[in-house]
């Protein structure tokens, strides 16, 4: 298995509160990113990075920021969580540039907002 | 912008019974995934084709990558209950390292 971890990996807030995940990977791979998984809509993209302190924005990244100051380290941040915000969170990295380009997932993240 | 279709949505058979899973699309993808997620977990690679017309075997699972690189399937021989799970699909685009994602197809294995 990919070393992918997330933390935490179950958060009840509050709308309206800050709200940090992270992710740590023991890969060295140069790309991560955040999915949102909700029923009907599949695996979304958030945001990724490919590289410290590059990222770009992905399909559905209102209301997200992200940061990346180490290789390891991917973090998403909701800066006033909303109800519409609950959801599954995943955190995946790739070894794109080699010639499987292929993505491992950490095992999520669950965010209910109240 | 969904560029993955994948086929059934939903899929309930008996244990031993075949199935085929499809992922198509109009777009060329440098690779193709195949991932099994099960409740609470993340989803679990379980092959990469790279080369048009590539097929892949893994034990009971049979996986084929189409010539054009755009569409790819997923065939199970004698289903046990153990492959009951969410079966996605995942593209690699050409240009950027960007990542689509079919809706996945939802496999209930009944003993």
């Amino acid at each position: 298995d990919a070393g992918i971890t997330q933390s935490p990996r179950h958060k009840v807030t509050e709308t309206g509160t800050p709200v940090t995940l992270r992710c740590h990977q023991t890969e060295n791979h140069r790309y991560m990113y955040w999915y949102r998984q909700d029923p009907g809509h599949g695996l979304r993209l958030i945001h990724y990075s490919y590289g410290v302190k590059d990222t770009d924005k992905g399909e559905v990244s209102d209301g997200y920021s992200v940061s990346r100051s180490k290789t390891e380290d991917f973090l998403l941040t909701l800066e006033s969580a909303t109800s519409s915000q609950t959801s599954v969170y995943f955190c995946a990295i790739s070894d794109w540039g080699t010639t499987s380009n292929t993505q491992y997932f950490g095992p999520g993240t669950r965010l209910t907002v109240l | 912008t969904q560029l993955l279709e994948q086929s059934p949505q939903f899929l309930s058979i008996q244990e031993g019974e075949n199935l085929t899973v499809y992922c198509n699309s109009s777009s060329v993808f440098s690779s193709l995934q195949w991932y099994r997620q099960e409740p609470g977990e993340g989803p679990v690679l379980l092959v990469t084709v790279v080369t048009g017309g590539e097929v892949k075997k893994l034990k009971r699972l049979t996986f084929q990558f189409g010539d054009a690189r755009k569409d790819s399937s997923l065939h199970i021989t004698a289903a046990q209950p153990g492959d009951t799970g969410l079966y996605l699909c995942a593209g690699a685009g050409l240009s950027g390292n960007q990542f689509y994602f079919g809706t996945g197809t939802s496999l209930t294995v009944i003993p």
